[in-house]
């Protein structure tokens, strides 16, 4: 149980192109869903946080305009990454808390280029 | 404020030798803990948590971890390390005074077994 996918596993776009990428929690309720970056040989850096039904909270210096969360439901959070450029290029990690829990489970990643 | 520090960049190992992966965290109360594995290009997996109770923890793919309050650690060990266990490691601390339970990682640490 707790299996947490993302969608789609790479992507490449072109620069000033909008890309989406989807997390849904398969086997669980996920009040809670996090998105995160990481960029080659380094940690997660927390980007946002979503709850289900309300805005999400950015950590700072996140720019909230250009990475738009939305937590549509209980098992799926949206991060669309707005007019990229090459220095979006990164891995998105999200991760899914169950409700009343503080483990999260962790999607594969999705890893976004562009050119 | 909470923190956590893996003093250990990278960690090479012979296999079947034992391995023991260092964390160190700064929180205010009693922490939850975890480590997590994370192979090349794919997401987390949980390998094993703390919340309360037995200091000695076990986890799947034979790992166990010690909480030491006195040390404020929580040190990762195997006592007989396997090729396929080669990936990077991340200790973690969940804020429970946030109601959001963010996770705070370490840096990780890139464990690398010789044959």
């Amino acid at each position: 149980g707790a299996v947490v996918s993302q969608h789609p596993s790479w992507v490449i776009c072109k620069s000033g192109t909008s890309v989406k990428i989807e997390c849904r929690s398969l086997d669980f309720q996920a009040t809670t869903m996090f998105w995160y970056r990481q960029f080659p040989k380094q940690s997660l850096m927390l980007m946002a946080t979503s709850n289900e039904g309300s805005k999400a909270t950015y950590e700072q210096g996140v720019e909230k305009d250009k990475f738009l969360i939305n937590h549509a439901s209980l098992t799926l959070s949206t991060l669309t990454v707005t007019s990229a450029h090459p220095e979006d290029s990164s891995f998105y990690i999200c991760s899914a808390r169950r409700t009343a829990s503080y483990e999260q489970y962790f999607g594969p990643g999705t890893r976004l280029t562009v050119t | 404020a909470q923190s956590v520090t893996q003093p250990d960049i990278h960690i090479t190992v012979s296999e079947g030798a034992s391995l023991e992966l260092r964390c160190n965290y700064s929180y205010g109360a009693t922490p939850y803990l975890f480590w997590y594995v994370q192979s090349p290009g794919q997401g987390l997996q949980l390998l094993l948590k703390y919340f309360s109770g037995d200091t000695l923890v076990q986890g799947i793919k034979g790992f166990e971890a010690e909480f030491k309050r006195s040390q404020s650690s929580f040190n990762l060990r195997k006592p007989s390390v396997h090729w396929s266990d080669a990936a990077e490691y991340f200790c973690a601390l969940a804020d429970r005074g946030s109601t959001l339970g963010r996770l705070y990682f370490g840096r990780g640490t890139q464990l690398t077994v010789w044959p």
